[in-house]
């Protein structure tokens, strides 16, 4: 399938800070997907974006969609300790199969 | 929300035993289903797309004999791990695509199936 690549892989920030991943594709996407995994749960979805440009807020939590269409990023905005776990970004190829980036591991310091 | 839930949430069982995990979908009806498998600190693998009412369809690489999917009815998809080995010991995801969210899938809660 198409690749997604996310970076940083992993990330230990203290507490209150604002945190900012990315993805990005060598095709162009026209849904960008973010979903957040707790260990030992599935991935839940945080926020879906389908318009080139498009700026979408989930509380602490905003993410856009690249002009190019093969970017994405996610922020987070003064981190707490429920924000640690896996952050993944997604976009739907072939039907309605997904492709992942290979996640975001947050960890956060009180 | 859409809602999809499998059982059980965690399994462990000796090695050449079958096992079985569920995955319904809770309030919303799904033709299509996805498996997916995940190895700890990695991303999701897709194994197979699980379809109602005909054959599942299986990622390269991934054995049908080994992993064998039905999908019974609109609301539920099993996956059987046939003859488990210590291998096949992971974290087991399914998914159901969103019908209010386009293009957007819901997940389970995921299997931790641990083989001896």
């Amino acid at each position: 399938g198409q690749q997604l690549n996310q970076s940083p892989q992993s990330m230990f920030i203290q507490e209150g800070e604002d945190v900012s991943m990315n993805c990005t594709s060598s095709s162009i996407f026209n849904t960008w997907l973010w979903y957040k995994q707790d260990p030992g749960e599935g991935p839940v979805l945080l926020i879906a974006l389908y318009k080139a440009g498009e700026l979408t807020s989930n509380g602490r939590l905003t993410a856009q969609f690249g002009i190019t269409r093969k970017d994405s990023f996610l922020n987070i905005s003064a981190s707490i300790p429920s924000d640690v776990g896996i952050y993944f970004c997604a976009g739907p190829w072939a039907g309605n199969m997904l492709t992942f980036g290979g996640g975001t591991r947050l960890m956060v310091k009180p | 929300g859409a809602v999809v839930s499998q059982h059980p949430s965690w399994v462990i069982c000796k090695s050449g035993t079958s096992v079985k995990i569920e995955c319904r979908s809770l309030d919303f009806q799904a033709t299509t289903m996805f498996w997916y498998r995940q190895f700890p600190k990695q991303s999701l693998m897709l194994m197979a797309t699980s379809n109602e009412g005909s054959k599942a369809t299986y990622e390269q690489g991934v054995e049908k004999d080994k992993f064998l999917i039905n999908h019974a009815s609109l609301t539920l998809s099993t996956l059987t791990v046939t003859s488990a080995h210590p291998e096949d010991s992971s974290f087991y995801i399914c998914s159901a695509p969103g019908l209010a969210v386009t293009d957007t899938q819901y997940f389970g809660p995921g299997t931790r199936l641990t083989v001896l």
